[in-house]
C-alpha cells in the first residue's frame, strides 16, 4: 500500500496568515501515461463529512475559494491556504488514488488563534 | 439535489453482523462507482470497499483489513449500495461513509463492543 505522510499534525494561525500543509507519498503518484498526479485534498469541518477541495494535485473542486491552492508532483505535495479565515477551522487530509487501495494521510488540524 | 444517506449503524457485539445501506438520489446511480470509507474514533480515514458499475461487471475491491468479512453490493433499481459486515471486531468501530467521487454521505456510526 502507498503510505501517505502528512505534516504538521496540527497548527494554529491567526486570520489573514498563510498556511502550508505537506503530504508525502511512499511512491510516485504521477501517471506516466497522462502526466497527472492522483492526489486529492479534503477538508473536514467539525461535525461534518469530508469535503473534496482539490483533485489531481492542483485542480480546485467547483465552488472552492481560490485561496486554497494545491501544488506538487511525484511524491511531494502541498496545500496552501492563503489569507486564512475563521471558517477554515477544520481537519485537512490528503489522499492518493493512484493505486488500490486508496490511502489517506493522518490529517492536519488547523486552529485559528 | 444530490443525496447519499447511510442507515443501519448501531451497537453490536464482537463476532456479530451488521448491514449498512446507502440510499442515493440526484445523480445517475447506475453509472456510478460507489465506495465505503470509514473514520475511526482517532479520526483516521480508511477506504473500505468499492463496487464498479454494470459496464465494469460490478467489480469489487476491498481493504485487506476487511477482506473476507465485508461484502459490498448494489441495487441499481433502488439506487442503493450496501455493506454487509460479518465477524465484526472492536477495531471496526468507526463512522462509515458512503461516497461517490467527490460526494459523501453524512455517515453512520458503527460501534463494536461487548
Amino acid at each position: 500500500d502507498i503510505v501517505m505522510t502528512q505534516s504538521p499534525s496540527s497548527l494554529a494561525v491567526s486570520a489573514g496568515e498563510t498556511v502550508t500543509i505537506n503530504c508525502k507519498s511512499s511512491q510516485s503518484l504521477l501517471s506516466s501515461g497522462n502526466q497527472k498526479n492522483y492526489l486529492a485534498w479534503y477538508q473536514q469541518k467539525p461535525g461534518q463529512s469530508p469535503k473534496l477541495l482539490i483533485y489531481l494535485a492542483s485542480t480546485r473542486e467547483s465552488g472552492v475559494p481560490d485561496r486554497f491552492i494545491g501544488s506538487g508532483s511525484g511524491t511531494d505535495f502541498t496545500l496552501t491556504i492563503s489569507s486564512v479565515q475563521a471558517e477554515d477551522l477544520a481537519d485537512y487530509y490528503c489522499q492518493q488514488h493512484y493505486s488500490y487501495p486508496p490511502t489517506f494521510g493522518s490529517g492536519t488540524k488547523l486552529e485559528i488563534k | 439535489e444530490v443525496q447519499l444517506v447511510e442507515t443501519g449503524g448501531g451497537l453490536v457485539q464482537p463476532g456479530k453482523s451488521l448491514k449498512l445501506t446507502c440510499a442515493t438520489s440526484g445523480f445517475t446511480f447506475s453509472n456510478a462507482w460507489m465506495d465505503w470509507v470509514r473514520q475511526s474514533p482517532e479520526k483516521q480515514l480508511e477506504w473500505v470497499a468499492q463496487i464498479k458499475d454494470k459496464s465494469n461487471n460490478y467489480a469489487t475491491y476491498y481493504a485487506e483489513s476487511v477482506k473476507g468479512r465485508f461484502t459490498i453490493s448494489r441495487d441499481d433499481s433502488k439506487s442503493s449500495v450496501y455493506l454487509q459486515m460479518n465477524s465484526l471486531k472492536e477495531e471496526d468501530t468507526a463512522i462509515y461513509y458512503c461516497t461517490c467521487g467527490p460526494l459523501w454521505g453524512q455517515g453512520v456510526m458503527v460501534t463494536v463492543s461487548s
